[in-house]
């Protein structure tokens, strides 16, 4: 069964501190997403990402974050300057198209990032 | 914009017996799927089970079995001789079937516990 893998499991970083996230998609989906869930909440999302630019953004996606398809396989998400509040799950996910036969999405098994 | 009610913030069911977890949604979108996913203590998104909304037959998956009630806009998650391990999160989500990539919209979710 292919699978989405994330990188790192856990991360701790100092407020203010830059963080990536990485993310390596399904390898035949065409379409990225990240999405967030502060402990305790549901999940939200973050951006979704298509033919090597941003396809949507949610109002959480200000200019502290970007996202980035740096080669074939990786998926990044930056976070420019933490803070407190960006503490949370992230998620990864990849999709293919509407026109497949099993379509829906796939996640990872998430980043914790901790803002200390 | 779409939005997935789950209206039951924690539910609870013996071991070997029968469990409904309830969703709503709302949308202006006549073509979309819908999909349950569970979120165990490891903070995984494992999804469930999946219904696509131009299919009338509700999705079976094993134990895992969906309401799909379209006119009144419900998709509810049946869980048939629950066992210790389906104790978890489980989130209902909303996805677009008209425009490939798009976010996924999930609900509060409902947590389940399974008692021995």
């Amino acid at each position: 069964e292919p699978e989405v893998t994330q990188t790192p499991s856990h991360q701790v970083t100092q407020m203010g501190q830059e963080v990536i996230l990485r993310c390596v998609p399904i390898s035949n989906h065409l379409y990225f997403y990240w999405y967030r869930q502060i402990l305790g909440q549901k999940v939200e999302f973050l951006v979704s990402f298509y033919n090597n630019e941003i396809s949507e953004k949610s109002e959480i996606f200000d200019d502290q974050f970007s996202v980035e398809r740096p080669d074939g396989s990786n998926f990044t998400l930056k976070i420019r300057s933490t803070k407190l509040e960006d503490s949370a799950m992230y998620f990864c996910a990849s999709s293919e198209g509407l026109g497949s036969t099993n379509y829906g999405y796939t996640f990872g098994s998430g980043t914790r990032l901790t803002v200390v | 914009a779409q939005t997935v009610t789950q209206s039951q913030p924690e539910m609870s069911v013996q071991e070997a017996e029968t469990v409904t977890l309830s969703c709503t949604y709302d949308t202006s979108e006549s073509d979309y799927y819908l999909f349950w996913y569970k979120q165990p203590p490891s903070r995984q998104m494992i999804l469930v089970i999946r219904q696509e909304a131009y299919k009338q037959q509700n999705a079976t998956e094993n134990r895992f079995s969906v309401n799909f009630q379209k006119a009144a806009k419900s998709f509810s998650l049946k869980i048939s001789d629950s066992q210790l391990g389906d104790a978890a999160m489980y989130f209902c989500a909303y996805g677009s079937g008209e425009t490939s990539g798009s976010r996924l919209t999930f609900g509060e979710g409902t947590q389940l516990t399974v008692n021995p």
